[in-house]
């Protein structure tokens, strides 16, 4: 347990409704990064935050992504209209700026029927 | 932009074996590297990283890793593995830019045979 938390730990929908997934980083963790990661590949980048600011999204990103950070605490990553294409894990990390080690939750396991 | 490119999508050992999975990564600028695992159904968790100093990293579980500059390279290596070190491991390279966000390898199955 590395104190990242994320939930649901598995989430099956339909094609075209809505999801949202919750990540409670390391409490001191002023960064937070979402990945996403296929069935036999490794993570890729999806936008991260710092403190409650978003400052980089990848151009895996598309318009029916989109993610908060409220109060620079919580982060939720919500996906409108899933496409299967959007099954995946979606990873979250946490990191303290200045430190060089990105702690990772166990992730959110989508499943688009 | 930096890339990771783990040369053995799946190394199978047997138990008590030596294991070396590759990893070479491109890049323009210094780097940090790191290795990660990752168990079925779990999220990853840190092996080693490099990130200046001794190119010969120590890292958990009796792994190590060697930093070779010259033919950016970041081999993972452990003298003996056991039946609990089958997983998925990741090597990753930090991008020095703002965001200092990882850029994974495909990775490689580790799978320690009895």
């Amino acid at each position: 347990d590395t104190g990242v938390s994320q939930d649901p730990r598995h989430k099956i929908t339909k094609r075209g409704q809505n999801v949202t997934f919750r990540c409670d980083p390391i409490s001191e963790h002023n960064r937070l990064y979402w990945y996403r990661q296929t069935l036999g590949q490794g993570p890729e980048f999806l936008t991260y935050f710092q403190n409650e600011a978003q400052l980089e999204k990848s151009r895996l990103l598309s318009d029916r992504f989109s993610a908060e950070r409220p109060k620079g605490s919580f982060s939720t990553l919500e996906i409108q209209r899933t496409e299967q294409g959007d099954s995946a894990m979606y990873l979250c990390a946490s990191i303290r700026v200045a430190y060089n080690e990105q702690f990772f939750g166990p992730g959110t396991r989508l499943t688009v029927l | 932009a930096q890339s990771v490119t783990q040369l053995d999508s799946q190394v199978p050992v047997f138990e008590e074996a030596p294991v070396e999975l590759r990893c070479n990564y491109s890049s323009s600028v210094s780097v940090y590297l790191f290795w990660y695992v990752q168990y079925p159904n779990q999220g990853l968790q840190l092996l080693l990283k490099y990130l200046s100093g001794s190119t010969l990293v120590k890292g958990i579980n009796g792994f190590e890793a060697e930093f070779n500059k010259s033919q950016t390279s970041f081999h993972l290596r452990k003298p003996s593995v056991h039946i609990s070190d089958t997983a998925e491991y990741f090597c990753a390279v930090r991008n020095n830019n703002a965001g200092n966000m990882l850029t994974f390898g495909g990775g490689t199955r580790l799978m320690v045979k009895p």
